[in-house]
């Protein structure tokens, strides 16, 4: 099964900075899709920003980005501007284009934004 | 937009006892995902169903077992409880065409005492 780790179990930024999340992953595949998820404290998930392992460049969402290197099997996220809202608990996700389509998720970083 | 619905959204039962989560994909959908996630701890996967046959199967026990219904909704039975069992119970759902994302449900809260 592909691990996903993610090595930060709590971070935390001031409002209008910017924080990056790590996040490595363990596969021998080629072609599969990561994801960033969020859960508030409602414990919603909600999709913060996925992509494609095919794809070079770097996906962004508005003021989520992330910084995708295949070959180091890294995929860190990258928050501009922080803001109160963000606060919330981090997954990094992993999901195989072939074998199967659950998702393998990491232990989850734990942010924290300072007003 | 439609979202995927769970229920209940809170349920206690005792050791030993039977529950039953329900979860209603968005509509079009035909892929419904289950995981499981204890305190503090990260989503497991459970289970899927594609088109109503089982399409993957992760760490989910004996005592569990899961079907996807004609209208594409799925329950999750659960049987002889145990304190373990206390978690958060995601469905997601996906349409197969766009089957790299899941859309997830608000969760059910089960508390087994």
């Amino acid at each position: 099964a592909q691990t996903v780790t993610q090595s930060q179990p709590e971070m935390s930024v001031q409002e209008a900075e910017t924080v990056t999340l790590s996040c490595t992953y363990d596969t021998s595949e080629s072609d599969y899709y990561l994801f960033w998820y969020k859960q508030p404290p409602s414990r919603q998930m909600i999709l913060v920003i996925r992509q494609e392992a095919y794809k070079q460049q770097n996906a962004t969402e508005n003021r989520f980005s992330v910084n995708f290197q295949k070959a180091a099997k890294s995929f860190s996220l990258k928050i501009s501007d922080s803001q109160l809202g963000d606060a919330a608990m981090y997954f990094c996700a992993y999901r195989s284009s072939n074998t199967g389509n659950q998702f393998y998720f990491g232990t989850g970083t734990s942010l924290t934004v300072i007003p | 937009a439609a979202g995927v619905i769970q229920s209940p959204r809170h349920l206690i039962k005792e050791k030993r006892e039977t529950a039953t989560l329900k979860c209603y994909p968005i509509p079009r959908h035909d892929t419904v995902y289950w995981y499981q996630q204890g305190p503090g701890q990260d989503p497991q996967f459970l289970i899927s169903f594609y088109e109503k046959m089982q399409s993957d199967k992760g760490s989910i026990p004996d005592r569990f077992s899961a079907q996807q219904f004609s209208d594409y909704h799925s329950e999750l039975n659960m049987s002889s409880l145990e304190l373990g069992d206390s978690a958060l119970y995601f469905c997601a759902s996906s349409y197969v065409d766009l089957s790299y994302e899941q859309y997830f449900g608000p969760g059910t809260r089960l508390t087994v005492t």
